[in-house]
């Protein structure tokens, strides 16, 4: 199957600070991306749909402004989150979305705020 | 609203014995249905997928699932579980613009 990057792999940010991800598709043209939240012993919880060329749409309840996604080129979505706080610790994972809604998926980012 | 409901949050079976993993989906149309495989530190990988034709359809690592419209569910199994088997496994169904994800069961064996 299709490959998804992501990177970092894990990070550890100060309260107060920004962090970007990167969520690459290897092998494939992903126009549409995936990002998802996941907590420990959870399922997924999808938190914005990105599309190459526009504007991310987000799920209710998830905060634009914090949680910024760039769809930039159609191998490339990058998710910030600015202004960490420790409840923003968790684990994210992007996918790349091919055909009939079969998604590839990165092997995620541990996300932990000091 | 669509959803998806997976019974068993944990299961435990022994190596060699046999698996059945539910999963129940509410969905108006006919449904896009996944099974994924998350093991720890890796993502989550496609076991199957059932989009029309044959209801059981097979995946990979031995696994198959049979779609069952008039009991609105699509369960996984296997018929001899390998101790690699050990997981978090994540039903899904594909929605008008997004996929759902059930909450998930998790997979012990028992050596």
């Amino acid at each position: 199957g299709a490959v998804v990057s992501q990177h970092p792999s894990w990070v550890i940010c100060k309260s107060g600070t920004s962090v970007k991800i990167e969520c690459r598709s290897l092998d494939f043209q992903a126009t549409t991306m995936f990002w998802y939240r996941q907590f420990p012993k959870q399922s997924l919880m999808l938190m914005a749909t990105s599309n190459e060329g526009s504007k991310a749409t987000y799920e209710q309840g998830v905060e634009k402004d914090k949680f910024l996604i760039n769809h930039a080129s159609l191998t490339l979505s990058t998710l910030t989150v600015t202004s960490a706080h420790p409840e923003d610790s968790s684990f994210y994972i992007c996918s790349g979305l091919a055909e009939f809604w079969e998604q590839y998926f990165g092997p995620g980012t541990r996300l932990t705020v000091t | 609203a669509q959803s998806v409901t997976q019974p068993d949050i944990h299961i435990t079976v022994s190596e060699g014995a046999s698996l059945e993993l539910r999963c129940n989906y509410s969905y108006g149309a006919t449904p896009y249905l996944f099974w994924y495989v998350q093991s720890p530190g890796q993502g989550l990988q496609l076991l199957l997928k059932y989009f029309s034709g044959d209801t059981l359809v097979q995946g990979i690592k031995g696994f198959e699932a049979e779609f069952k419209r008039s009991q609105s569910s699509f369960n996984l199994r296997k018929p001899s579980v390998h101790w690699s088997d050990a997981a978090e496994y994540f039903c899904a169904v594909a929605s008008y613009d997004k996929v759902i994800f059930g909450p998930g069961t998790s997979l012990s064996v028992i050596p």
